[in-house]
């Protein structure tokens, strides 16, 4: 059981550049999210998936784009990169509203 | 002013040492998470919690919803202690998903 599966855990990009980060979970949980975890803040939430097909965007979406077109696989895509997206970015998920949160490693993201 | 206060914001013990951080919130909730993030390491559940108690190992977490208070308690710390503790909140209101972090509380736990 892998529990919550993050890629890649470090990039550097350049500034216009794009990317997707991986993240996948194989406990059949319906509640995904994106984080980005920036010093002196607290994790705030980029996107996030109430199921396969249905994705709302969080506090911070700008920049970002999600989709979920599988139980276990929720891609955060960077349309084009700016040196504000520098950041530490975990992907979670949840098996329902109000039970255990199950986070990945994390990706280090630096946008020259 | 956040809706998840944390306290204190930097912690340093002595091994052995009675630890308790605290997080104060301020909307109603429906559930109270404690994780911890060791440096520059992944992020890991300790406790869900809705009222009452739950221990598991040196740990401890309570949860007071009438005061909007959870406090988490580490008993006899060792240096493996040492990580960032943070305080989440799902907020009964609004969007059933999100959830609200505080800062973190930073743990050194010195032998």
């Amino acid at each position: 059981n892998a529990g919550v599966t993050q890629t890649p855990k470090f990039q550097v990009l350049k500034t216009g550049q794009s990317m997707t980060l991986q993240c996948a979970q194989d406990m059949n949980h319906e509640y995904m999210s994106w984080y980005r975890q920036d010093p002196g803040m607290g994790l705030r939430l980029i996107h996030y998936s109430v199921g396969a097909g249905i994705t709302d965007q969080g506090e911070v979406p700008n920049g970002y784009n999600v989709s979920r077109s599988t139980t276990e696989d929720f891609p955060l895509r960077l349309l084009s990169a700016a040196p504000s997206q520098t950041s530490v970015y975990f992907c979670a998920s949840m098996r329902t509203v109000n039970t255990e949160a199950f986070f990945g490693q994390g990706t280090r993201l630096t946008v020259v | 002013k956040n809706e998840v206060e944390q306290s204190p914001q930097n912690l340093t013990a002595q091994e052995g040492e009675f630890i308790t951080i605290n997080c104060s919130y301020s909307v109603g909730i429906s559930a109270l998470h404690w994780l911890q993030q060791h440096p520059g390491g992944g992020i890991v559940s300790l406790f869900m919690l809705s009222s009452g108690k739950k221990k598991h190992g040196r740990l401890i977490a309570t949860i007071n919803i009438q005061e909007k208070h959870s406090s988490l308690h580490i008993t006899a710390s060792h240096p493996r202690d040492s990580a960032v503790y943070i305080c989440a909140v799902k907020s009964s209101g609004g969007s059933n998903y999100k959830l609200t972090f505080g800062k973190g509380t930073l743990l050194t736990v010195n032998p």
